[in-house]
């Protein structure tokens, strides 16, 4: 049964402090995405690739958050500087026309 | 830029009675739409999507939709519900992407399904 893993399951760290999130696809799919989820604004997107070459980062806060997919099985998005303001469940998925999702980053600042 | 509307926030029904969840969506041109399960701490899995064809879809755990483009809704409904469909349910829509596939979803801000026994 394919899955779409994510690493870490959860992170907590302090403000100013760099963090990487890792998104492994399903094998196969050529769009990946990555969404933030919070209480206050619900699900946004943040960015996606398509067969690795970033479509739309309109979503995501240019000056501390990237987004790279060094190959066709790894996603990564970093946030550096952290702020506690970026607390929130990262999800990414993959997919085609439908996106399956991974089971997320709780991301903790402090 | 699409938007969602799911209109209640949260939905009390009693085990074993019909619910059904509104959502409607902004876009006048061809869209994808889709509803997405979320039970707790957990991720969203996929129920059902309309991308063509037929207006009524058929999905897992005994849900459908009806995609209704002049009222551009697209309810979600299931006549008997268990304990075990508690859970946050997502209205989603994306475009379609010119070189096949979609693009990112918009989301709906959720219906907290209650399942009273």
């Amino acid at each position: 049964d394919a899955r779409v893993t994510q690493t870490p399951r959860d992170k907590v760290t302090e403000m100013g402090q760099e963090v990487t999130m890792r998104c492994q696809p399903i094998l196969g799919h050529n769009t990946v995405f990555w969404y933030r989820q919070t209480m206050m604004q619900g699900l946004e997107l943040l960015a996606y690739f398509r067969n690795r070459a970033p479509l739309d980062d309109s979503g995501m806060p240019k000056d501390r958050f990237s987004a790279e997919m060094p190959d066709a099985t790894l996603a990564t998005l970093k946030i550096q500087p952290s702020e506690p303001r970026d607390s929130a469940v990262y999800f990414c998925a993959s997919g085609s026309y439908e996106q399956y999702f991974g089971p997320g980053t709780r991301l903790t600042v402090t | 830029a699409q938007s969602v509307t799911q209109l209640d926030s949260q939905v009390p029904v009693f085990e074993e009675a019909p619910v059904e969840l509104r959502c409607n969506y902004s876009s006048s041109v061809s869209v994808y739409l889709f509803w997405y399960v979320q039970y707790p701490n957990q991720g969203l899995q996929l129920l059902l999507k309309y991308l063509s064809g037929s207006t009524l879809v058929k999905g897992i755990n005994g849900f459908e939709a009806e995609f209704n483009k002049s009222q551009t809704s697209f309810h979600l409904r299931k006549p008997s519900v268990h304990i075990s469909d508690t859970a946050e349910y997502f209205c989603a829509v994306s475009d379609p992407y010119s070189g096949g596939g979609a693009d990112g979803l918009t989301f709906g801000k959720g219906t907290h399904l209650i399942i009273q026994p």
